[in-house]
């Protein structure tokens, strides 16, 4: 039972414009959210998160929504840099004093120049 | 910045023998996690700890154990590696309480002949 799903596994863009990666979740119990980035042969590197309190989150060139009653989030780059080329990981957890997390299971980014 | 060190960056071994896998971090962090990530699975909770000599299952941990002997140590054992065992194995910290996102080391890619 996938608790979070990342329907698309890869996603071409062109440097500069916009790359949205989505991500759908099933549980209604969880409150918090992450986005991962990774490189291959290099652990997963924390991106941005937000809680089930917000419904945007911005860092720069990236900001998270979240859609509770769609149990929906999506990230945001704009704009996107070749440098963005990776595979981002969506997780979630519901809050038990630290953070337990269920992962979805990646959307290969790929930004072209 | 945190710091969380995987003893390991690649390793082969063979069908039926123990392997160890060591992981360290520098924060003080209570909670420590094993994942493994596969293609197209995303990354499974194998183990987590979340304190000293403390340990709970994951999503998959038949075939493995762990050992938590220091706060800043966790360690992964495959007691008789199989081939269905091949995998990335990342390992991740983070403090207790409040949204915390885990950390993670740069992962070991395992092979088992």
């Amino acid at each position: 039972d996938q608790q979070v799903k990342q329907n698309s596994p890869s996603l071409s863009v062109q440097e500069g414009r916009i790359s949205i990666l989505n991500c759908d979740y099933t549980n209604s119990m969880f409150d918090y959210f992450l986005w991962y980035k990774k490189y291959p042969a290099e652990g997963p590197t924390f991106l941005i998160s937000i809680s089930s309190i917000k419904d945007k989150n911005e860092d720069g060139r990236f900001t998270v929504f979240l859609n509770k009653s769609a149990k929906h989030l999506s990230l945001h780059i704009v704009p996107s840099q070749p440098g963005d080329s990776a595979v981002y990981f969506c997780a979630a957890s519901a809050f038990s004093g630290f953070q337990k997390l269920v992962f979805g299971t990646g959307t290969r980014l790929l930004v072209s120049p | 910045d945190v710091k969380v060190t995987q003893s390991s960056r690649y390793l082969v071994k063979r069908t039926g023998e123990k392997v160890f896998l060591e992981c360290v971090q520098d924060m003080d962090h209570e909670n420590m996690f094993w994942y493994r990530q596969d293609p197209g699975l995303g990354l499974r909770l194998i183990y987590f700890s979340y304190d000293v000599k403390m340990k709970e299952k994951g999503d998959i941990p038949e075939g493995y154990s762990v050992s938590r002997e220091k706060k800043e140590r966790f360690s992964l054992i495959l007691e008789s590696a199989s081939t269905n065992q091949t995998s990335m194995y990342l390992c991740a910290s983070t403090l207790t309480g409040g949204n915390q996102p885990q950390h993670f080391g740069d992962g070991t890619r395992l092979s088992i002949l």
